[in-house]
């Protein structure tokens, strides 16, 4: 089975400035995908941004980018510019994947973060 | 525009009455999903389908079951609700393939008395 874990409860950030977001995962396959969803107080899911697990640069979003490290199995996301309406939940997800990238739909989710941005 | 929704929004019950929570979407997605999200799990997987006549349960899917007679809905039935059901639930659905983005509804919050 695959797990997602997110060990930062509560993050805060001053506007403007740069915030990451921590997620480990662990599963024993090798095609899959993992996303990041953000969940502001209206509590509608919000996909962030998406990875492949075969490749190997990490994506980019606007001010959002991922660092994607397959081997530790880390997948962390970096919030720069911070914007007050980044406050929100954030979400590390998983998915697996056939090889040919077909994605098998269920997602695993990790505890959330809590992101505060502070004007 | 496609969406996806899901009725009643806020749903208070007394334990052992049974619920019917609805999800319809009209993107024409294959896929459902149902998730309940509780703090300190984030979202949890109950059931999901990947077509009509399909469904499968997922890591939490004890008291609740689901059926699939066509393409736009998935309702999730507690049985016989219970105090440990109280929690928001989302459902999603998804096209499937490489384009896996799932889009969810706005969620159903639900307490069980």
């Amino acid at each position: 089975a695959q797990t997602v874990t997110q060990s930062q409860p509560e993050m805060s950030v001053q506007e403007a400035e740069t915030v990451t977001l921590s997620c480990t995962y662990d599963t024993s396959e090798n095609n899959y995908y993992l996303f990041w969803y953000k969940q502001p107080p209206s509590r509608q899911m919000i996909l962030v941004i998406r990875q492949e697990a075969y490749k190997q640069q990490n994506a980019t979003e606007n001010r959002f980018s991922v660092n994607f490290q397959k081997a530790a199995k880390s997948f962390s996301l970096k919030i720069s510019d911070s914007q007050l309406g980044d406050t929100a939940m954030y979400f590390c997800a998983f998915t697996l994947s056939n090889a040919g990238g077909t994605s098998y739909g269920k997602l695993t989710f990790g505890q959330g973060t809590i992101l505060t941005v502070h004007p | 525009d496609a969406e996806i929704t899901q009725s009643p929004r806020h749903k208070i019950t007394e334990t052992g009455r049974q619920v019917t929570l609805a999800c319809h979407q009209t993107w024409n997605h294959n896929n459902m999903f149902w998730y309940r999200q509780d703090l300190g799990h984030g979202l949890r997987l109950i059931h999901y389908s990947y077509g009509v006549q399909d469904t499968n349960k997922g890591e939490v899917s004890d008291g609740y079951s689901v059926s699939r007679s066509n393409t736009e809905d998935l309702p999730l039935t507690l049985e016989s609700a219970a105090s440990s059901q109280t929690s928001v639930y989302f459902c999603a659905s998804s096209e499937g393939g490489r384009t896996n983005e799932q889009f969810f509804g706005p969620g159903t919050r639900l307490t069980v008395l």
